[in-house]
């Protein structure tokens, strides 16, 4: 199944390197989410949008930007992270956020910050 | 907010047995509970959900029932088979139409089946 592709797959980045994660979703789903698995720890919703427009920011600090200029694409935005951001960052989308379709999540980006 | 408490956080069965996975959520309001699938190596995969509507739903050999009065909603996968072996997570949320972006998952259980 290839609704949802993220790239990379894998990033090692500096503390002071810049980069960007990119979502893609071929399921013409209208919202998309970004979210962050780290070991033994829940799954933790970072953002959603909906349409294009971001409907939820979970109090993601401001070293993560996200960016969505279609339907379709999400990216993450990274700078200036901290060891303790390494984890996995799934990105996922539905059709829309409140009708309680199912979300279809992508294979994720392990993000390792050193 | 909405709080999710899953266990067991691994459990290891023999091929054939059935096993059973427990959430705990503390938000009355939540209406929407999905169960996710996780391989290794491999994105989260919705397996079944149900709603606040019913107590009970099945699909083959999985299973999930749900208690609104104590707050808990259990897994129950049957004839467990080696590919069942994967990380399951439950969630919970909230909202007139069941609200998947303020999903809030449980810890995730690891399940292991011993051929």
């Amino acid at each position: 199944e290839t609704g949802v592709t993220q790239t990379p797959r894998h990033l090692v980045m500096g503390m002071t390197n810049k980069k960007s994660l990119k979502c893609e979703q071929h399921l013409g789903h209208n919202a998309m989410y970004w979210y962050k698995q780290s070991a033994k720890k829940p799954l933790e919703l970072m953002f959603v949008y909906n349409f294009k427009e971001q409907t939820e920011n979970n109090s993601v600090p401001s070293r993560f930007s996200p960016e969505c200029p279609n339907s379709s694409h999400l990216f993450l935005h990274l700078h200036t992270l901290q060891p303790e951001d390494s984890a996995l960052y799934l990105c996922a989308s539905s059709q829309d956020p409140d009708s309680g379709n199912t979300i279809y999540f992508g294979e994720g980006s392990w993000l390792t910050v050193v | 907010g909405e709080n999710v408490e899953q266990h067991p956080s691994t459990l290891s069965v023999q091929e054939g047995d059935s096993a059973v996975i427990k959430c705990t959520y503390s938000d009355s309001a939540s209406n929407y509970f999905p169960w996710y699938k996780q391989e290794l190596g491999k994105r989260p995969q919705l397996i079944i959900d149900i709603r606040s509507n019913v107590g009970e739903k099945k699909d083959q050999r999985i299973a999930v029932t749900l208690n609104k009065t104590a707050k808990h909603f259990s897994l129950h996968i049957t004839e467990t088979q080696p590919e069942d072996s994967a990380v399951y997570f439950c969630a919970a949320s909230r909202g007139s139409g069941g609200s998947n972006y303020k999903l809030t998952f449980g810890k995730g259980t690891l399940l292991t089946v011993n051929p």
